[in-house]
């Protein structure tokens, strides 16, 4: 069936580092996709979003890149600090939105 | 209020009650989602409200689950005779009009004993 898959459950990185989360995607008809930071006990808080006529969108310290040719979807923060520690969701909206599993990022210091 | 408020925002229950969930979504926003997202794992879409049309219910896991949004804000979520797999978070997710982004609230972390 089709899914939104992320290809590792967890991602450590030193302070500092960028860091790279990916997702990958297998319906080529999703149009629009959002990442999602969720803090432990908190809800999912927006970060970035990319509709699918768009390669790339910057954000604050974040960046989303689309490959529409291989389904994939990354998210790339820089100089990662000690708040960015959470679990990473993308999701592609289809009829609705549709969530990965997640990756929980951990910043060491 | 500022943000989608959730209650309880913890709810423990035994086997074969029912309980119910409340959302107030943001002021002015027509769409409210419900999702379940078990211990590490993503979100399970439950059921969608937009304005006064029908709610899509297709993410319902058994009849046991229902929800209502009365005059177009405040949702409850009803599970009935609840079993001990229906212990998650769930979550719940406001959209103004035509918006593809959905805010969160907190959720309800639901312990079925």
């Amino acid at each position: 069936g089709e899914s939104v898959g992320l290809h590792l459950p967890t991602l450590s990185v030193q302070e500092g580092d960028n860091s790279i989360i990916n997702c990958a995607y297998s319906n080529s008809a999703s149009d629009y996709f959002i990442w999602y930071k969720q803090e432990s006990g908190k809800g999912p808080q927006f970060i970035i979003d990319i509709r699918s006529n768009m390669d790339k969108r910057q954000g604050q310290r974040v960046t989303v890149l689309l490959n529409k040719t291989v389904k994939h979807l990354s998210l790339q923060i820089a100089a990662t600090q000690p708040g960015d520690s959470a679990v990473y969701f993308c999701a592609e909206k289809r009829r609705q939105l549709t969530f990965g599993s997640g990756t929980q990022l951990t910043v060491l210091p | 209020g500022a943000g989608v408020s959730q209650s309880p925002s913890n709810k423990v229950t035994e086997k074969g009650k029912d309980v119910e969930l409340r959302c107030d979504p943001i002021s002015g926003h027509t769409a409210l989602y419900w999702y379940r997202q078990s211990l590490g794992q993503g979100l399970e879409f439950l059921i969608y409200f937009q304005g006064n049309s029908a709610p899509d219910k297709s993410g319902l896991p058994s009849d046991r689950f229902s929800a209502e949004r009365t005059g177009g804000s405040v949702s409850t979520l009803t599970i009935q005779r609840t079993q001990q797999e229906d212990s998650a978070v769930y979550l719940c997710a406001s959209s103004p009009k035509g918006g593809d982004i959905q805010y969160f609230g907190a959720g309800t972390r639901l312990s079925v004993l």
